[in-house]
């Protein structure tokens, strides 16, 4: 079925150091790739996603690219933030219509030293 | 009141008692969901709703039971719950499944339940 996998945490790291979140989904089809974020006592927020094979998501200076030749949607931002401290979540979801199957992976803790 | 919002924040629970989690949406959605939260775990989607009509139950014990009296609320009934029940209980909506995705899902700040 329908999964995701991502780098188990936590993640420590230096304030302006580069990140990478591993991320790769197994799926039928052609399914669309999100990450999520979820800060400290908050309910998940989409931070990105991309729609087909090669787009790449940004925002907030976080990118990911949908790779179909690896099923691979790797998070990256090039200088993280004190602010950056959350658990990242990848996740995809099918363009089937009449349900939603949006999958999750377990998450990863990043925090963010000073 | 903006977005998804959920009450009450914290819950706490004996085994015999009956409560009610409340989420509201003010996003003009008409699809919402129930997530379990629990550490080490993917998030667990419980329930989608569409329309007000249940179209998804992912195998979920009948101690939980979902309403969703019309597309901005969406209840989750509990009663005689178990320790291990415990987690965060996140909803969540989004626009209308009956036009293929991509669904983007926003989610509520969620219910930590603990059951005693």
């Amino acid at each position: 079925g329908d999964s995701v996998t991502q780098m188990e945490g936590p993640v420590t790291l230096s304030e302006e150091a580069f990140l990478t979140i591993n991320c790769t989904y197994t799926a039928t089809g052609y399914p669309s790739l999100f990450w999520y974020v979820q800060y400290p006592g908050e309910g998940l927020q989409l931070l990105l996603k991309a729609t087909k094979a090669d787009d790449k998501g940004s925002n907030k200076g976080f990118e990911a690219t949908y790779r179909k030749e690896t099923t691979s949607f790797h998070l990256e931002k090039g200088s993280v933030q004190v602010s950056d401290s959350a658990v990242y979540f990848c996740a995809l979801s099918g363009t089937q219509t009449g349900a939603n199957n949006l999958f999750f992976g377990t998450g990863t803790r990043l925090t963010v030293i000073p | 009141e903006t977005g998804v919002t959920q009450t009450p924040r914290h819950l706490v629970m004996g085994m015999t008692n009956k409560k009610s989690l409340k989420c509201e949406q003010h996003l003009g959605h008409n699809a919402m969901y129930w997530y379990k939260q629990s550490a080490k775990k993917p998030l667990e989607l419980m329930f989608v709703y569409s329309l007000e009509e249940r179209v998804e139950n992912n195998s979920v014990p009948s101690r939980f039971s979902p309403e969703c009296p019309n597309s901005s609320h969406l209840f989750l009934h509990l009663h005689t719950l178990q320790p291990e029940d415990s987690a965060l209980y996140l909803c969540a909506s989004s626009q209308d499944l009956v036009v293929a995705g991509p669904y983007e899902q926003y989610f509520g700040p969620g219910t930590r339940l603990t059951v005693t």
